[in-house]
């Protein structure tokens, strides 16, 4: 079975800084897809980028950026130019592509921003 | 466009009762997740319709059930709740064969007393 580690139960950035999150995972599976998700307080998951396990290349989405290591089995979250609304709970997460659209879900990081 | 919405926002329920919980999916979407995320978790995979089947299923016991409608909207069911049954349920819905994120509710909090 996948699983998915957060070992950073809480962070601290100050605004306008860089902070990266990590996560680590655990698979037998060659191809995947993984995901950053974050969730305010409001409670609505929401897609931060995602990584499909054959692209070498990192994903970008504007001030957030990853850095896969499929080798390492690692992929942390880099999110630059830190602002209030960043502060949430993140989620990394793990879909098997060949295995339905099944996530697995990380522990979670809060991320909370100083201004 | 809208997209998936959950209901009830949140309920109240005494242990040994019964609830139903209900999610409609993104326009366009024709499958539908649920998850469970106790306090200060992560969202644990429940089940996933698909057709109007169930497709695969996380390590829930039986008393979690659901079902998915023809026009893709689904319900959970879940007997004989129990405290440890206190959780943000969260549903999700993708295209059954697509790579792409699946798109999140708001989810339905439920407290078991």
């Amino acid at each position: 079975a996948q699983t998915v580690t957060q070992s950073q139960p809480e962070m601290s950035v100050q605004e306008a800084e860089t902070v990266t999150l990590s996560c680590t995972y655990d698979t037998s599976e060659s191809d995947y897809y993984l995901f950053w998700y974050k969730q305010p307080p409001s409670r609505q998951m929401i897609l931060v980028i995602r990584q499909e396990a054959y692209k070498q290349q990192n994903a970008t989405e504007n001030r957030f950026s990853v850095n896969f290591q499929k080798a390492a089995k690692s992929f942390s979250l880099k999110i630059s130019d830190s602002q209030l609304g960043d502060a949430a709970m993140y989620f990394c997460a793990y879909r098997s592509a060949l295995r339905g659209n099944k996530l697995v879900f990380g522990a979670g990081t809060i991320l909370r921003v100083k201004s | 466009d809208a997209g998936v919405t959950q209901s009830p926002t949140h309920l109240i329920k005494t242990r040994g009762q019964q609830v139903t919980l209900r999610c409609s999916p993104k326009s366009g979407h024709d499958t539908v997740s649920w998850y469970q995320q106790a306090l200060g978790q992560g969202p644990q995979f429940i089940f996933q319709y698909y057709e109007e089947e169930e497709r695969q299923r996380g390590n829930f016991p039986d008393r979690f059930s659901g079902h998915q409608f023809p026009n893709y909207s689904s319900e959970l069911n879940v007997n004989a709740l129990l405290l440890g049954d206190s959780a943000l349920y969260l549903c999700a819905s993708s295209l059954w064969r697509s790579s792409y994120e699946q798109y999140f509710g708001p989810g339905t909090r439920l407290t078991v007393t």
